[in-house]
């Protein structure tokens, strides 16, 4: 079956501007994550959503970064006043559920570029 | 979670068995043990896990030492396609995985 998709797969935007990132999970899979993934470092946690809400959003670096799963499916990372250093690529995982067992299906990936 | 330590990189010669080492002395009881790797340019890819017995799947075997302090990842026939990022993580949860410096294989021909 299909695996989780990113879109974009690059994005690059200027300094200040707003950014959307798009992530569609597996079928059927309620949990949902975000990582942040710089170049020559390993992805870093950002939010985790089980279903609708958001279970864990401790990874979240300030509060221009803002996260939503409305129905469950779909989420959608938000980016506002985008810096520099928000340059990354943006990983996207899955899993049927939340439990420690339950493995997590990654996307491809957006790479963001902010001039 | 606990703290997982890798070496930074490994050589390999194509077709010979990988061992990929990790330490992970201050695991608790409750946490399993996962291996993901990173091909250049993709998302991670799960390959195995565990909690105290071997483990053994169609990509790699896990073995996890008795008092859980420790466990090697398997590749048993490595192929150039093989060359990645490893990483080994210690989960109780299965809500953020912490990625640590994992280990770069190299598998050369």
């Amino acid at each position: 079956g299909a695996g989780v998709s990113q879109t974009p797969s690059n994005k690059v935007t200027e300094k200040g501007k707003y950014v959307e990132l798009r992530c569609d999970p597996i079928s059927g899979h309620t949990a949902l994550y975000w990582y942040r993934q710089s170049l020559g470092q390993g992805p870093e946690f950002l939010i985790y959503f089980q279903g609708t809400g958001a279970a864990d959003d401790s990874g979240l670096p300030n509060d221009r970064f803002f996260a939503v799963r409305p129905e469950g499916s779909v989420s959608t990372l938000k980016i506002q006043r985008t810096e520099r250093g928000d340059s990354a690529v943006y990983l996207c995982a899955s899993s049927p559920r939340s439990a420690s067992t339950d493995t997590q299906y990654f996307g491809p990936g957006t790479r963001l570029t902010v001039l | 979670d606990a703290k997982t330590t890798q070496p930074p990189s490994m050589d390999c010669a194509e077709g010979r068995a990988a061992n990929l080492p990790c330490n992970h002395s201050t695991i608790s009881g409750n946490e399993y043990v996962y291996w993901y790797r990173q091909i250049h340019s993709q998302g991670p890819q799960y390959i195995i896990h565990g909690l105290k017995n071997n483990e053994t799947n169609e990509m790699a075997s896990l073995i996890i030492t008795e008092d859980r302090k420790s466990s090697t990842l398997i590749l048993p026939h490595a192929t150039l396609r093989d060359t990645a990022v490893y990483y080994c993580i210690a989960l109780e949860y299965g809500n953020k995985l912490v990625f640590g410096a994992g280990t770069i294989l190299r598998v050369k021909s």
